[in-house]
């Protein structure tokens, strides 16, 4: 039972172009979203993240938008570099779970 | 520098054999776990830490047994390892009250 999905595998986009990366959730107990990104041989690292009481997160080139009616949210980096090459994950967390509930990744390469 | 170290970083071993794999953060951190990546799958919880002597099972804790007899340290260990047991492993800490996990940089295990 998959709680939390990123249906896309792979995006590609051109550099200094906009990337959407998308995930959904089936779980409307979530309150807290959270992206990582990984690079390979490396462990995910935090990149924003958002309370459910919002419905946009911005830091910088990236933006996390949460969309509660449809269990949907979506990071957008603007514009897009080289280095943003990686896989990223979506992450959610109930309160008092103590766990987070990833996606399965989305592999983003940004060519030049 | 802040920071969750994992060893090994790659490790083959045979079928049956116990191993353990080593976790250790310098951030005080009282919450640790470990999650294992597979392909399509994402990250699951595998076991987590609130604190020292303090531990719970995650999503898929068969086959493995952690303990936390210090703050610092969070091994892995696994008995008697199965190939079903080939996977990429990270453990990750954070402060409690807070999401943000961080994580080491990985455990590639192979279970021949």
């Amino acid at each position: 039972d998959q709680q939390v999905k990123q249906n896309s595998p792979s995006l590609s986009v051109q550099e200094g172009r906009i990337s959407i990366l998308n995930c959904d959730y089936t779980n409307s107990m979530f309150d807290y979203f959270l992206w990582y990104k990984k690079y390979p041989a490396e462990g995910p690292t935090f990149l924003i993240s958002i309370s459910s009481i919002k419905d946009k997160n911005e830091d910088g080139r990236f933006t996390v938008f949460l969309n509660k009616s449809a269990k949907h949210l979506s990071l957008h980096i603007v514009p897009s570099q080289p280095g943003d090459s990686a896989v990223y994950f979506c992450a959610a967390s109930i309160p008092g779970a103590q766990k987070l509930v990833f996606g399965q990744g989305t592999r983003l390469t940004i060519n030049p | 520098e802040a920071q969750v170290t994992q060893n090994p970083r790659y490790l083959i071993t045979v079928t049956g054999k116990k191993l353990t794999v080593t976790c250790s953060q310098n951030m005080n951190h009282e919450y640790m776990s470990w999650y294992r990546q597979d392909p399509g799958l994402g990250l699951r919880q595998i076991y987590y830490s609130m604190n020292v002597e303090v531990t719970d099972k995650g999503d898929v804790p068969e086959g493995y047994k952690v303990s936390r007899k210090e703050k610092r340290n969070f091994p892995l260990i696994l008995e008697s390892p199965s190939p079903n047991q080939t996977s990429l492993y990270f453990c990750a800490s954070r402060r409690s009250g807070n999401e943000k996990l961080f994580f080491g940089s990985g455990t590639q295990l192979s279970v021949l």
